[in-house]
């Protein structure tokens, strides 16, 4: 049980177009699910948490409207890379944290970004 | 400084070595702590909880030392499976939400 999907689970896309990035709770419902991103030999830094049917909060120095997320069910939140530049090229990750439970978090497999 | 702070090794072990990873968080509120596994290029999984009162899980020991804002994890006879990268992780609370904030990882690498 508990599984994450993500698609794509890799992209590669030209400079200025958009890519949205797919995450799914496969076999249960996610309250909350957080957007992750992980540049090379770096640590997964928190880029977002979304909460099924409201704004999602982002964190300090991300910016809300270059990553739309959209968290429109308890199995499906999205996230949009609007205007994708070489820096944007990264590995994005999320993860979903079941209703009721605290702290758990499940992660997806991740969808490696390339923007040329 | 930042908020979980690891060794980046690497770590070269043989196999069959004991090897220990540190890790210290800032955040004395923190309540859950977690070691996670990361290989290249793939998502992080969940190792091991991390208890006050110390867990055990096979070859791998976890501790934590709250006043000392120390957590470590401990791996026995060292396999060639385990080398990847080791993440502490420590959890915050942000509002309604609890977070997770990640250390950078330290790099295991068992040599034959």
């Amino acid at each position: 049980g508990a599984v994450v999907s993500q698609h794509p689970s890799r992209v590669i896309c030209k400079s200025g177009t958009s890519v949205k990035i797919e995450c799914r709770s496969l076999d249960f419902q996610a309250t909350t699910m957080f957007w992750y991103r992980q540049f090379p030999k770096q640590s997964l830094m928190l880029m977002a948490t979304s909460n099924e049917g409201s704004k999602a909060t982002y964190e300090q120095g991300v910016e809300k409207d270059k990553f739309l997320i959209n968290h429109a069910s308890l199995t499906l939140s999205t996230l949009t890379v609007t205007s994708a530049h070489p820096e944007d090229s990264s590995f994005y990750i999320c993860s979903a944290s079941m209703v009721g439970s605290s702290y758990e978090q499940y992660f997806g497999p991740g969808t490696r970004l390339t923007v040329t | 400084r930042k908020e979980v702070e690891q060794d980046p090794g690497p770590f070269n072990v043989p196999e069959g070595a004991t090897v220990a990873f540190n890790c210290t968080y800032s955040n004395s509120a923190s309540q859950s702590f977690f070691w996670y596994r990361q290989d290249c290029r793939k998502e992080p999984k969940l190792l091991m909880s991390v208890y006050s009162s110390g867990n055990e899980d096979g070859r791998f020991t976890a501790q934590l030392n709250r006043a000392s804002q120390y957590i470590s994890l401990l791996i026995r006879d060292s396999k060639l499976s385990d080398s990847a990268t080791y993440l502490c992780v420590v959890n915050s609370y942000g509002g309604a939400t609890n977070k997770l904030i990640f250390g950078t990882g330290t790099l295991l690498a068992v040599q034959p």
